[in-house]
């Protein structure tokens, strides 16, 4: 497709779950983004990705959150024993390159909610 | 550290009307900087963009200009219309972070 596309639009789990998030970014992009977004809040980085390597990955909140490229195109954010303080949109985004220049582009991020 | 500080709404005006949404940064570096808007029920699409001091970032009829001395990045419009009811959303971008730093939003609701 032609932007940043996430699965799924929704998402609930019930606390202690296992989810999973999916992001297709734009082809050819070679950076890819996460941000966590909680109610009325502007969005928060967690981890971003070079092609398959995961540059940096300090945003994440706790060792139960973990995200893969492994082949540098699709990426996964996985969030394991999930808390109700999980919930919130889980935004990914994607641009050509490290320059500054270079705009990420969102997805429409997937909406998790933790019952 | 790096942050953005926005005006907080929810901000309500009268179609035509002259918007201003205040947005300040602190910086370690030399960031770039962003206008994103969110409309209800859809992603953030980045509005403007301006990437050294000086610059005015400009689109749809919204500009904001990246003022260095005073740290701003102010979006502005001549006049506004319903279809510009949303989330406004500031945001940094420094190269060696490689992470955008968003401020907490401005919600913008204008009335017919």
């Amino acid at each position: 497709g032609a932007g940043v596309s996430q699965s799924p639009r929704y998402k609930v789990a019930k606390r202690g779950q296992d989810v999973a998030l999916r992001c297709d970014p734009i082809s050819g992009h070679v950076s890819l983004f996460w941000y966590q977004q909680a109610l009325g809040q502007g969005p928060e980085f967690l981890t971003y990705f070079q092609n398959e390597a995961q540059l940096d990955k300090s945003g994440l909140p706790s060792d139960r959150f973990f995200a893969e490229r492994p082949e540098g195109s699709v990426s996964t954010l996985k969030i394991q024993r999930t808390q109700q303080e999980d919930s919130a949109v889980y935004l990914c985004a994607s641009s050509l390159g490290q320059e500054k220049r270079q705009p990420q582009h969102f997805g429409d991020g997937t909406r998790l909610s933790i019952l | 550290g790096n942050s953005v500080t926005q005006m907080e709404g929810p901000v309500t005006l009268s179609e035509e009307a002259f918007l201003t949404i205040n947005c300040t940064y602190t910086a370690t570096g030399y960031p770039s900087l962003f206008w994103y808007v969110q409309y209800p029920g859809e992603g953030l699409q980045l509005l403007l963009k301006a990437t050294k001091a000086d610059d005015k970032g400009s689109n749809k009829g919204f500009e904001a200009t990246y003022r260095k001395e005073t740290t701003s990045f102010h979006l502005e419009k001549g006049s506004v219309q319903v279809s510009d009811s949303a989330v406004y959303f500031c945001a940094l971008y420094i190269q060696g972070a490689q992470k955008l730093v968003f401020g907490q939003g401005t919600r913008l609701t204008i009335n017919p």
